[in-house]
């Protein structure tokens, strides 16, 4: 299994530019989500979803459009990049709603100028 | 709302014993925790459920009030190995896993 995967690793957008972040897993998990880790902040949950079709907002979800059309795949949509939105994005699933080990992908490291 | 966790820093030789809280003001059904070693992506810990449970494997244990809200994870006689950024996140049963700001551990020689 090759977990959770992530692309791009690294990311220059400029101020307005739009870009999707792509996230899969094939462990057939049901619970997917994203979060973004600035200093000091921890992580902070951006969306999530709790199977296909379905899908919720977390605490900072401004800025971010997420879909989810299948069980592997959450790709996260930034509509107009803006420099607040410089970051490490981290894609995490888990066969349990909320319930169970969270497996992280690597992070993509997102700049924005 | 973001869990609170204390301390920010923790600077430990080996050896040592630490513990790292972690508290929230909404009643909670579970309480993760995770490590993050510099420029990797988190690894998963302990989970703790509902119930008061408390859990541990090797030199690493976590306990859960849930009456207080609150979440203890306890490193005992400390390796090198254990230095990194500590993670609790809690689930208060809208189905979401919500992370604490983080609290960095540094294990010296």
């Amino acid at each position: 299994n090759a977990g959770v995967t992530q692309t791009p690793k690294f990311q220059v957008l400029k101020t307005g530019q739009s870009m999707t972040l792509q996230c899969a897993q094939d462990m057939n998990h049901e619970y997917m989500s994203w979060y973004r880790q600035d200093p000091g902040m921890g992580l902070r949950l951006i969306h999530y979803s709790v199977g296909a079709g379905i899908t919720d907002q977390g605490e900072v979800p401004n800025g971010y459009n997420v879909s989810r059309s299948t069980t592997e795949d959450f790709p996260l949509r930034l509509l107009s990049a803006a420099p607040s939105q410089t970051s490490v994005y981290f894609c995490a699933s888990s066969y349990s709603r909320g319930r169970g080990e969270q497996y992280f992908g690597p992070g993509t490291r997102l700049t924005v100028t | 709302q973001q869990p609170v966790q204390s301390p920010q820093a923790v600077i430990l030789r080996e050896g040592e014993d630490a513990v790292i809280n972690c508290s929230s003001s909404k009643a909670l059904y579970s309480v993760h925790w995770y490590r993050q070693k510099h420029g990797e992506a988190p690894v998963f810990l302990m989970i703790l459920l509902k119930g008061g449970e408390q859990k541990g494997h090797d030199k690493i244990s976590a306990s859960f009030n849930e009456k207080k809200q609150q979440s203890s994870l306890y490193l005992t006689a400390s390796q090198l190995s254990y230095s990194g950024t500590y993670f609790c996140g809690t689930e208060a049963g809208a189905q979401k896993l919500v992370f604490g700001q983080g609290t960095r551990l540094t294990i010296n020689p």
